[in-house]
Formats: structure tokens, sequence, C-alpha cells
């Protein structure tokens, strides 16, 4: 059964620090580029960035690109975010999702449930 | 970035109604879009890619058509379990169109 379980969400101060993990199983992980999409409480999605399938491209939305690092273990069948200087409008369920192969690179066919981040003082 | 609206942002309708949701892109995006279904507290679930492709599974009540800078999302006949909110996604989403029952 194909897996996608998120961590590391929590609640950091504006200015701080945080890792997100996302852990795959039941597919083969480093055949996938991967996404990270984000959805702040009652709002819509929106696209964070992704990683090609050996984590030497990436790419980034505007609103997080010099803040936020995603990075990959094909090892440890693992994605990672690494956000920076947070910001309260980073607040949002961040997911992670497998990016389908052959459609230009954003479109998820399969997600994570999400972890939740919180930036509030 | 590209930018894609949605319209409407909200959607009454009725089951049985045939429905249509537009995505435009602010320019053009050749086929790369996809549609997505999501629900209260789920995380969303991938329609439709390449503008038209059904994904396997999903009912073929749903359909998409279009390319370059404007698409659409039809549902024939809507079934109770289709009351949702709905996006389109190039790279970035829309802001979504939510289908409630009249």
């Amino acid at each position: 059964e194909e897996q996608l379980v998120e961590s590391g969400g929590d609640l950091v101060q504006p200015g701080g620090s945080l890792r997100l993990s996302c852990v795959a199983s039941g597919f083969t992980f480093s055949s996938h580029w991967m996404n990270w999409v984000r959805q702040a409480p009652g709002k819509g999605l929106e696209w964070v960035g992704n990683i090609n399938e050996d984590g030497s491209v990436q790419y980034y939305a505007d609103s997080v690109k010099g803040r936020f690092t995603i990075s990959r273990d094909n090892a440890k069948n693992s994605l990672h975010l690494q956000m920076n200087s947070l910001r309260t409008e980073d607040t949002a369920l961040y997911y992670c999702a497998r990016v389908k192969s052959g459609d230009g690179g954003s479109v998820g066919d399969f997600w994570g449930q999400g972890t939740l981040v919180t930036v509030s003082s | 970035d590209i930018q894609m609206t949605q319209s409407p942002s909200t959607l009454s309708a009725s089951v049985g109604d045939r429905v249509t949701i537009t995505c435009r892109a602010s320019q053009t995006i050749n086929n790369w879009l996809a549609w997505y279904q999501q629900k209260p507290g789920k995380a969303p679930k991938l329609l439709i890619s390449k503008a038209s492709s059904l994904e396997s599974g999903v009912p073929s009540r749903f359909s998409g058509s279009g390319s370059g800078t404007e698409f659409t999302l039809t549902i024939s006949s809507l079934q109770p379990d289709d009351f949702a909110t709905y996006y389109c996604q190039q790279h970035t989403f829309g802001q979504g169109t939510k289908l409630e029952m009249k």
C-alpha cells in the first residue's frame, strides 16, 4: 500500500526555523519528483516547491524562495522541507505529494495527510 | 509566475445538474493543467491531468477540456458525493471553487 507520512509540524515563533519530513512507502520513491503544498486554515492550496528524482533540481514558489529548502534522501525514502525565517503567513497544513510521472513536474497524484505548522508569538 | 484564475468561486447546484467550472491561465500553458477535488479535512484528490486525462478510478461523469489559457471541468450529472471544493493547477493553484448543494 502506498503511503506518505508527514511529520515535524509544530508551533514556532516568527523568525524561527522548522524542518518537516515526509516518509514514503509502497512505491519507488527515487523514481518520482516530489511536491510540497500547503493550505492555510480555511484557505486554498498553495504550491510551495518541488524536487527532482535525484535531488539535484528544486523549484520554489516566490513566497518561500530564499527561506525554504527542499531536499531528499532516497536511501531512506524521505523528503524534507527546511523552513527558515518563518512568518505568521507560513501558518498552514503542509502536504507532501508524489508528482505524477510525465505530467510536467507539479501534478500530485498521491498525497499525505499533512502536518500542521503554526507560526505565532 | 503564471496566475490561475477559477470561476465561479462558489457554485450552488442540485443532484443531477450539469456543472462547469472554468480555469484561466495568465499565459499559455498548452495542456499542462490538472484538476483536484478536496473534501473538508481531507487531502486533495487528483481527478484529471493534462487537461483532459481522467485518472484511474474517477467516475466518467467528470471531464476536462481546453488548451492554451482556458480550461473547463465538467460534471455531467452531479452526485451527492461530488459536493466539495475543486482546484485547477499548473504549478500554482487556482483559488478554488466550492460546489455546494442548492
